[in-house]
């Protein structure tokens, strides 16, 4: 297993369209999280899941932003109806929390970048 | 909303000097960690440190943390170009069972060759 993807690295698309991005996680990491991150800021906290349970929301995530993470695997985040303000790097990175084996360090994908002309 | 701040916003030195990045944030925290990016890639974790801890070390990176003062600072030792990058502190808050990072805005370093 070489680290977390994502899918698709870029992303270019028109205001009030649809999107949709992928997330792989490092296989045996029970927890994933989506990021976005906009230029010359810290990532900010959007959403998490803990195998297939979303456990927690940030005020960010509007209701335009919907994630999903069936069978525990990897993992979706749509947005719908994009705005401009939408354009930013999204992270997903994931960790493993399992008693003794749990880790706070994340392991993040490479993101990505959403442009919404 | 972000943790805290970074400072400085920027820094630029030479190759072979050491960088000394500082972290603030706002809460009580589990531990604090720093992360490295690349121009737009993403992050890497360097180095955590937990909130009974004072300092740390791995490789050419230090890490101090001060509770009291809400505060850490990196130090890279003898730089590289390579480590050209942005690095961010970010901190895990005590009390809750999320692990969720909250990051401050960054320090972008530049090591000139």
């Amino acid at each position: 297993d070489t680290g977390v993807s994502q899918d698709p690295r870029h992303k270019i698309t028109k205001r009030g369209q649809n999107v949709t991005f992928r997330c792989d996680p490092i296989s045996e990491h029970n927890r994933l999280y989506w990021y976005r991150q906009t230029l010359g800021q810290g990532p900010e906290f959007l959403t998490y899941f803990q195998n297939e349970a979303q456990l927690e929301k940030s005020r960010l995530l509007s209701d335009r932003f919907s994630a999903e993470r069936p069978k525990g695997s990897f993992s979706t985040l749509e947005i719908q109806r994009t705005e401009q303000g939408d354009s930013a790097m999204y992270l997903c990175a994931s960790s493993l929390a399992r008693g003794v084996r749990s880790s706070y360090e994340q392991y993040f994908g490479p993101g990505t970048r959403l442009t919404v002309t | 909303s972000q943790q805290g701040e970074e400072d400085p916003q920027a820094l630029s030195i030479q190759e072979g000097e050491n960088a000394t990045m500082n972290c603030s944030y706002k809460t009580s925290i589990n531990n604090l960690q720093w992360y490295r990016q690349n121009s737009g890639r993403g992050l890497v974790h360097l180095i955590l440190i937990r909130s009974n801890e004072r300092e740390k070390h791995s490789g050419r990176l230090r890490v101090t943390l001060d509770t009291s003062k809400k505060s850490s600072s990196l130090l890279i030792t003898a730089s590289r170009a390579a480590d050209t990058a942005s690095y961010f502190c970010a901190t895990v808050n005590s009390g809750g069972s999320n692990y969720k990072l909250t990051f401050g805005k960054g320090t972008l370093l530049t090591v000139n060759p």
